[in-house]
């Protein structure tokens, strides 16, 4: 199975921040990485698809980036509903391997 | 608009069974897939496996494999994953998701774009 890394694994963050979180594979996985968001008790939802493609409804100041094995999501202004967890996965290879989740929180 | 609806939270023993069903609507249900993900307490996303409501192609998790049965029911748009051999580690929220499929096999490309409610299974004795 294709692993899958996230850094860093917490962030505390101001409302108007930038922010950066990486997503890492263990081998190439083409253009196949997409990101979601999670908030608690529901389910996720999906930001951005095949590396920086923006999901039909999803805020323009999220922004995804990369290639090969190393990716970025970046929040380009951090909004009062972005608090939340962030989770990267690919699709290169089944089974279908997600990060272990970048929670975002009020500084 | 497009969405997933799952059935309730179930209750289950060690050694028995579970089937969660998820009702598409909205879209066209046979040009697309479905996969299960799940996320035990406080833990990340894991997925089960995926099948192709076009023509009921499966592909499971090995980690599962054995234990689970996904089908669908192209007349109701729905589908249903069934757990079986349950244990204490299977309690978690399932969660099902539509993912684009060609010709029967679904490469889940384009992620994951739309999300039942989830369904809480609980395994205790």
């Amino acid at each position: 199975d294709i692993q899958m890394t996230q850094s860093p694994s917490s962030v505390s963050a101001s409302v108007g921040d930038r922010v950066t979180i990486t997503c890492r594979a263990s081998q190439a996985i083409s253009s196949w990485l997409a990101w979601y968001q999670q908030k608690p008790g529901k389910a996720p939802q999906l930001l951005i698809y095949d590396v920086s493609s923006l999901q039909s409804g999803v805020p323009s100041r999220f922004s995804g980036g990369g290639s090969g094995t190393d990716f970025t999501l970046t929040i380009s202004s951090l909004q009062p509903e972005d608090f939340a967890t962030y989770y990267c996965q690919q699709a290169n290879n089944f089974p279908f391997t997600f990060g272990p989740g970048t929670k975002v929180d009020i500084k | 608009q497009v969405q997933l609806v799952q059935s309730g939270a179930e209750v289950k023993e060690p050694g028995a069974s579970v089937k969660v069903s998820c009702k598409a609507s909205g879209y066209t249900f046979p040009l697309y897939g479905i996969t299960w993900v799940r996320q035990a307490p406080g833990q990340g996303l894991e997925c089960m496996g995926w099948i192709s409501a076009y023509n009921g192609n499966t592909k499971y998790a090995q980690k599962v494999q054995g234990r689970v049965s996904m089908t669908t029911d192209t007349s109701t748009s729905t589908a249903y994953m069934e757990l079986r051999s349950l244990r204490s580690d299977d309690t978690a929220v399932y969660y099902c998701a539509k993912v684009d499929c060609t010709n029967g096999v679904c490469y889940g490309y384009h992620g994951m774009d739309v999300w039942g409610q989830g369904t809480t299974v609980t395994v205790s004795s």
